[in-house]
């Protein structure tokens, strides 16, 4: 079983709405962080969370410590927003990241 | 500031060809880091250097090896390229280790024939 888990694996919407994208993890971490990969491959790091919730612009970022889980929200969802969305840990004494298999997102006109 | 550059951006290889991926940072970044992508699988570590000098095995270090002689530069070499090495790869670099903050390259995509 993976260390870190994503859901949904693949999610097509409508422009305008929530987006939620789910990251569960079973070890312990130090940080986690969400990362955005463009279409054309370019890879660009949204967060890095240790605790609570952090905001930028349409982009919100939540942990549970306790539950092992992080969920990432897009407000009012645009087709821009289209990209492969990644959640990765720091395990708690590694020097690395662990790796999600990430969520493809599509919002649709 | 270019960030990360990575050299090439595409290449194919002969199996049991060598070759050396290049990697720069001019960020004065401590932390850098390679990392291969996969389809269905996700990123996974290479290896990675938390300093001139030093370097160590990530997840995935089998056929690769890296060094690190400046702060700048990290370069992969792959000795003897196999199919199962085809892939893109990442560099990535962080002001420290562990990596709180990771600034990507633009990847490159390796084929190996």
């Amino acid at each position: 079983k993976n260390e870190v888990e994503q859901s949904p694996q693949n999610l097509t919407a409508q422009e305008g709405e929530f987006i939620t994208i789910n990251c569960s993890y079973s070890v312990g971490i130090s940080a986690l962080h969400w990362l955005q990969q463009h279409p054309g491959g370019g890879i660009v790091s949204l967060f890095m969370l240790s605790s609570g919730k952090k905001k930028h612009g349409r982009l919100i970022a939540t942990i549970n410590i306790q539950e092992k889980h992080s969920s990432l929200h897009i407000t009012a969802s645009h087709p821009r927003d289209s990209a492969v969305y990644i959640c990765a840990v720091i395990k708690r004494g590694a020097d690395g990241l662990t790796f999600g298999k990430g969520t493809h997102l599509i919002i649709q006109p | 500031n270019a960030g990360v550059t990575q050299t090439p951006k595409f290449q194919v290889l002969k199996t049991g060809q060598s070759m050396t991926l290049q990697c720069a940072q001019d960020m004065n970044h401590e932390y850098m880091s390679w990392y291969r992508q996969d389809p269905g699988m996700g990123l996974r570590l290479i290896h990675y250097s938390v300093g001139a000098g030093i370097t160590d095995q990530g997840e995935v270090p089998n056929g690769y090896n890296v060094s690190r002689s400046t702060t700048e530069d990290f370069p992969l070499r792959l000795l003897s390229a196999a199919p199962s090495q085809t892939s893109v790869y990442f560099c990535a670099s962080s002001k420290t280790g562990p990596p709180y903050e990771q600034y990507f390259g633009p990847g490159t995509r390796l084929t190996v024939t």
